[in-house]
C-alpha cells in the first residue's frame, strides 16, 4: 500500500549540530510539506514543495532548509539545532495543485539539548 | 497569511451529547475547509471537509457547516462517544492554493 513515512521517529541531539529528518512518500504526490507541532500552536508550516527542484518557505522557516531532488523525498535539515527547535515534526503530502487532502506521516519527535 | 482561530480550546461533554467547534478565518479567498482529528501520539487525519460552494456536509455523526459571509465554519459531532476524544484542528486553505493554515486545536474530552 502507498504510504508516507518519516525517520527517525525519535531523535535527541545537541545544540549546534546539524540534523536531517527524512520524509518519504510512495503516492507519487507532487506536493509535500513540513510542519512543526508545539503545544498551543497547532501545526505551523516550515517549508513546502510543489515538485522536483521546487521549494518554498513557510511561516516558520528560519533555521530550516529542504531540498527536493525526486518526487518521493523531502528531507528537512536543521542547519544548527537550537533548543527552540525541540518539537514534533510532521511531513505531509497531497496530489497536484487543486487536490485538497493532505496525508500526514507518523511524526518525528526531536529533542535538542 | 491567513489568521485562523478555533473555539473553544477545550471542550468536555458527556457521552451521547453533541459537540460543536468553531473556526474563524480571515482570508475571504479561502475555498476549502477541512477538519482534522489527532489522537494522542498519532498523526492528524482528515475527518470531513467542505468546499466554498456548499453550506453543509454530513457524514454519519459528524457534519461541517460553512458561513462564507461571516468567514467561519464549524464541526458538529452528535451522539459523542469516548473514541471521539482527541484534538481537532481546522485548516482552511488560504490565498495560496496549496497552503493550509491550522488552527491551534480543540481538545475534546468525552466522558463515559
Amino acid at each position: 500500500d502507498a504510504e508516507i513515512t518519516q525517520s527517525p521517529r525519535h531523535k535527541i541531539t545537541e545544540t549546534g549540530r546539524q540534523v536531517t529528518l527524512a520524509c518519504h512518500q510512495t503516492w507519487n504526490h507532487n506536493n509535500m510539506f513540513w510542519y512543526r507541532q508545539d503545544l498551543g500552536h497547532g501545526l505551523r508550516l516550515i517549508h513546502y514543495s510543489y515538485g522536483v527542484q521546487d521549494t518554498n518557505k513557510g511561516e516558520v522557516s528560519d533555521g530550516y532548509s529542504v531540498s527536493r531532488s525526486n518526487t518521493e523525498d523531502l528531507p528537512l535539515t536543521l542547519e544548527s539545532a537550537a533548543s527552540s527547535q525541540t518539537s514534533v515534526y510532521f511531513c505531509a503530502s497531497s496530489e497536484l495543485a487543486g487536490s485538497d487532502t493532505q496525508y500526514f506521516g507518523p511524526g518525528t519527535r526531536l529533542t535538542v539539548l | 497569511g491567513e489568521n485562523v482561530e478555533q473555539h473553544p480550546s477545550t471542550l468536555s461533554v458527556q457521552e451521547g451529547d453533541s459537540a460543536v467547534i468553531k473556526c474563524t478565518y480571515s482570508d475571504s479567498a479561502s475555498n476549502y475547509f477541512p477538519w482534522y482529528k489527532q489522537e494522542l501520539g498519532k498523526r492528524p487525519q482528515l475527518i470531513i471537509d467542505i468546499r466554498s460552494n456548499v453550506g453543509e456536509k454530513k457524514d454519519q455523526r459528524i457534519a461541517v457547516t460553512l458561513n462564507k459571509t461571516a468567514k467561519h465554519f464549524s464541526l458538529h459531532i452528535t451522539e459523542t462517544q469516548p473514541e471521539d476524544s482527541a484534538v481537532y484542528f481546522c485548516a482552511p486553505r488560504g490565498y495560496n492554493f496549496n497552503k493550509f493554515y491550522f488552527g491551534s486545536g480543540t481538545k475534546l474530552n468525552v466522558k463515559p
